[in-house]
């Protein structure tokens, strides 16, 4: 099955500073989300980019289908940023998970 | 609904004792999608249901496991005879259709078998 790696696993940021999270998946995939997971355990979606860019206030995402990976783009990071942020792929099967990266960031 | 909404929020049961898990997907949203989140497994994926049909029952993790959908909307999970191992976030998910179509995710129900 596919497989999805997601580097850093951790994240510590300094308020305001930017970020890159990175994405990598095996094989063709028909979809991708990015996903932040808050304290309370809610998944919150973020973007729905099988391909290309997006951008939603501080926060963008970029999909190269072609070269399988994604990235995601936190700029001016803030403490509500905080969680864990998930790349899940949709292959012949229903979504399947990276690891994710932990990101914490300090007033 | 405005979302997709699970219950019970927790749950905790002693081994061996049968469990019911609910979710009510997103109004007019025909594909439903259960998965589990543990500490040793991350996310997977357990089962989904296109209306009222499981077409692939496969990631369930054993057939102590089971899943209906009634009226192409509530969803029941059911595990029999729980074991600790069975300790987990139990997350539910509901999109448009199957296939391309984003999901969208409910709280989740966290379930500890003592």
């Amino acid at each position: 099955g596919i497989q999805v790696e997601q580097s850093p696993p951790d994240l510590i940021l300094q308020e305001g500073a930017n970020s890159t999270l990175r994405c990598n998946f095996s094989d063709s995939v028909n979809n991708l989300q990015w996903f932040h997971q808050n304290p309370w355990g809610q998944l919150i979606n973020l973007f729905y980019i099988p391909s290309g860019t997006k951008q939603n206030g501080r926060l963008s995402a970029t999909t190269v289908a072609t070269e399988r990976y994604s990235l995601l783009y936190i700029s001016s990071s803030q403490t509500t940023d905080s969680g864990v942020y998930f790349c899940a792929v949709l292959g012949n099967t229903p979504l399947v998970f990276g690891k994710g990266t932990r990101l914490s960031v300090i007033a | 609904g405005a979302g997709v909404s699970q219950s019970p929020s927790n749950k905790v049961t002693e081994k061996g004792k049968d469990v019911e898990l609910r979710c009510d997907p997103i109004s007019g949203h025909t594909a439903l999608y259960w998965y589990r989140q543990s500490l040793g497994q991350g996310l997977e994926f357990l089962i989904y249901f296109q209306g009222n049909s499981a077409p692939d029952k496969s990631g369930l993790p054993s057939d102590r496991f089971s899943a209906e959908r009634t009226g192409g909307s509530v969803s029941t999970l059911t595990i029999q005879r729980t074991q600790q191992e069975d300790s987990a976030v139990y997350l539910c998910a509901s999109s448009v259709g199957f296939g391309n179509n984003e999901q969208f995710f409910g709280p989740g129900t966290r379930l500890t078998v003592l």
